[in-house]
């Protein structure tokens, strides 16, 4: 059964400071690992999809990295903003599993002001 | 405006009743998915179709159907045999094909069974 873990499960972060959070996944037969985030009363929205081990991508303050060998991808919030609280997901996606994701409960990040 | 909509936001069930949750997406994509989440868990995949006409049942399928009769449409039904319907339900579309595609999704259906 493929599993995908996130921590911390809720995270509360002073405005300004910096945060990250990990997404644990199987690290055989890797496709493609996405992360969304979802704002409370709003649809998930895509953040980044990454499948290239040692991938780094970035959207303004929001970066994540990509290890495919250990099985894990961060995502990075510079600077903190209220606008960032949303529960933020990832998904993953192995070679076998046509059109499947596999998603992890989410990370909920409260920014504190 | 490209988008997915589900309807409704709300969903009151009696015990024993059916319910269709709608899904509509003008986007033009033509694979569709079904998610269900509950509290504390990730989204589950209850079914998927990739094209009209054709569909497959995620992991948690029993007590659900569907249909595609569009491309455009792709109705959930919650039967009476779902044994705890209670959930937040996500419809969500994708183009084209593979795992590297984003997935969008609409607002979402909360059913609450009384």
């Amino acid at each position: 059964i493929l599993n995908v873990e996130q921590s911390p499960q809720s995270l509360h972060v002073q405005e300004g400071d910096s945060t990250n959070f990990t997404c644990s996944f199987p690290s055989s037969n890797f496709y493609a690992l996405h992360w969304y985030r979802w704002e409370t009363a709003k649809s998930p929205e895509a953040l980044f999809v990454m499948t290239l081990n040692g991938d780094e991508k970035k959207k303004g303050r929001i970066s994540a990295t990509l290890n495919t060998k250990e099985g894990y991808s961060y995502l990075y919030i510079k600077g903190s903003q209220p606008e960032d609280s949303a529960t933020y997901l990832c998904a993953f996606r192995d070679l076998d599993s046509n059109y499947q994701l596999i998603w992890g409960a989410g990370t909920k990040l409260i920014i504190k002001p | 405006d490209g988008g997915i909509t589900q309807s409704p936001k709300y969903l009151f069930r009696k015990e024993g009743q059916n319910v269709t949750l709608s899904c509509e997406q003008n986007l033009n994509h033509d694979a569709m998915y079904w998610y269900r989440q509950d509290p504390g868990q990730g989204l589950r995949l209850i079914y998927y179709s990739q094209i009209v006409n054709d569909f497959q049942k995620g992991d948690i399928a029993e007590g659900y159907s569907v249909s595609r009769e569009k491309k455009e449409s792709f109705p959930l039904t919650v039967t009476s045999a779902q044994k705890n319907p209670t959930a937040f339900y996500l419809c969500a579309s994708i183009s084209g094909a593979g795992g590297a595609n984003t997935q969008y999704f609409g607002p979402g259906t909360r059913l609450t069974v009384l």
